[in-house]
């Protein structure tokens, strides 16, 4: 079993629609969880960080964990075509080693 | 704030060769810098974590002597692929964490396509 699954997709949604993408993990040590977006051919670039449970917004995005269920999520609002990309989740034990475990990605398009 | 290049983006090859690839950051000290393999359609595989000054740590199933860390500086680490051969055509990627900061913040380089004949 992998630490972190995460559903390759792809996702297809039309323009507008609200998102939802989601990753599960075994390993309760995790505390940091992470997203990260990745465009064809370009490295990741970070969208949002969480520490611990609990929800956080920025703009159009949710993150939200749930570490009693090992389950973590981000929302897309209004999602538009510029949000076709490979979307990564990430996450990290609290031992400073900055080791993180990424899932497989999940590829979205949004369809105008 | 919190760019990270490599150079260069793009190389192809001779099977046999051996090909340097470097990582900087270019705004901020990077006292920990890491490397990582993406095969397409597949996510990131960390290879190794580089310190400044200090020997590289790799994780399990990757060899040391195929794949040379430097982090001669706090803000530029290179990887040697020695002795290349067409397995080891994949896309690497650097990422670069600021010194002092926990929380696992990293910044990713853009990658770097290795094609190798």
């Amino acid at each position: 079993q992998k630490e972190v699954e995460q559903d390759p997709g792809p996702l297809s949604v039309p323009e507008g629609a609200i998102v939802s993408l989601n990753c599960t993990y075994s390993n309760s040590a995790f505390q940091y969880f992470m997203w990260y977006r990745q465009y064809s051919r370009k490295g990741p670039e970070l969208l949002m960080y969480t520490y611990s449970s609990g929800n956080k917004e920025d703009g159009r995005f949710t993150a939200q964990v749930d570490k009693s269920s090992k389950y973590i999520s981000l929302f897309i609002r209004d999602s538009q075509p510029s949000d076709s990309a490979t979307y990564l989740c990430a996450m990290s034990e609290d031992t400073g080693g900055f080791k993180t475990i990424f899932g497989a990605g999940t590829r979205l398009f949004v369809k105008a | 704030g919190a760019v990270v290049s490599q150079h260069p983006s793009r190389v192809i090859c001779k099977s046999g060769t051996s090909v340097k690839i470097e990582c900087r950051s270019l705004d901020f000290q990077a006292t920990t810098m890491f490397w990582y393999r993406q095969f397409p359609k597949q996510s990131l595989m960390l290879m190794a974590t580089s310190n400044e000054g200090s020997k590289a740590t790799y994780e399990q199933g990757v060899e040391k002597d195929k794949f040379l860390i430097n982090h001669a500086s706090l803000t530029l680490s290179t990887l040697t692929v020695t002795s290349a051969h067409p397995e080891d055509s994949s896309f690497y990627i650097c990422s670069a964490a600021p010194s002092a900061q926990r929380g696992d913040t990293q910044y990713f380089g853009p990658g770097t396509r290795l094609t190798v004949l």
